[in-house]
């Protein structure tokens, strides 16, 4: 079946450490997105990518960073910079130029800091 | 900047009740509006509306969408336990490739 993977499902991060999440799809989808979901705020959006090797940030980039070396996948690293990282992360995908193509989501990372 | 609002932000009724969920929008040459139900995990894709006053529909749930006044509902008719998530609506801005999210309505069905 095709779809995202997040992984893992759940994560420590210790103060002045990077950590590195995972988003892997085949879904053969170009775009790929990540968001960070804190309660009550909905869905925020760190970085997004278009093409391989080519990214863009969102709202909220500071103290993240991305690659995207392979289609199929679209790793984000939580730095030590990042000084609240406690959240639900979420990875999305769809076609680009997606008219009527909706986004489909992983079914994301809960980080907490140690 | 690109916003979309979300009304109530939390919601509980009775199971078999009717439910409106809002979403207001201010948004640089709209392009869609779209709902999403996140029950524990993944969001998972309700509608996509990109024209006025035509009324999206599945099952008891319906949606539709304002450009005018800029907002969209979400209904919800003889609601069940199941329909207990959260709401999320976004905007896609012609041209910008990715979406705007609200806060999203927590939506709590009791029995």
């Amino acid at each position: 079946d095709g779809g995202i993977t997040q992984s893992p499902k759940y994560l420590f991060r210790k103060e002045g450490q990077n950590v590195t999440l995972s988003c892997e799809q085949n879904l053969n989808h170009d775009a790929m997105y990540w968001y960070r979901q804190d309660p009550g705020q909905g869905l925020r959006l760190i970085y997004y990518s278009q093409i391989v090797n080519d990214f863009q940030k969102g709202d909220i980039a500071e103290g993240y960073s991305v690659s995207r070396e392979k289609k199929e996948s679209f790793p984000l690293t939580v730095t030590s910079a990042q000084k609240n990282p406690t959240a639900f992360y979420l990875c999305a995908s769809t076609r680009t130029g997606w008219v009527g193509q909706p986004q489909h989501f992983g079914d994301g990372t809960r980080l907490s800091i140690l | 900047e690109d916003k979309v609002v979300q009304s109530p932000l939390s919601l509980v009724v009775h199971e078999g009740d009717t439910v409106t969920l809002n979403c207001s929008y201010e948004v640089t040459n709209f392009r869609s509006l779209l709902w999403y139900k996140q029950e524990k995990k993944a969001p998972t894709f309700l509608f996509m509306l990109t024209s006025s006053g035509i009324e999206k529909k599945s099952g008891r749930l319906s949606s539709i969408l304002d450009k005018k006044e800029l907002f969209s509902i979400l209904n919800i008719t003889a609601t069940q336990t199941g329909d207990s998530a959260v709401y999320l609506c976004a905007v896609e801005a012609e041209g910008a490739q990715k979406l705007v999210f609200g806060q999203g309505t927590r939506l709590t069905i009791n029995p």
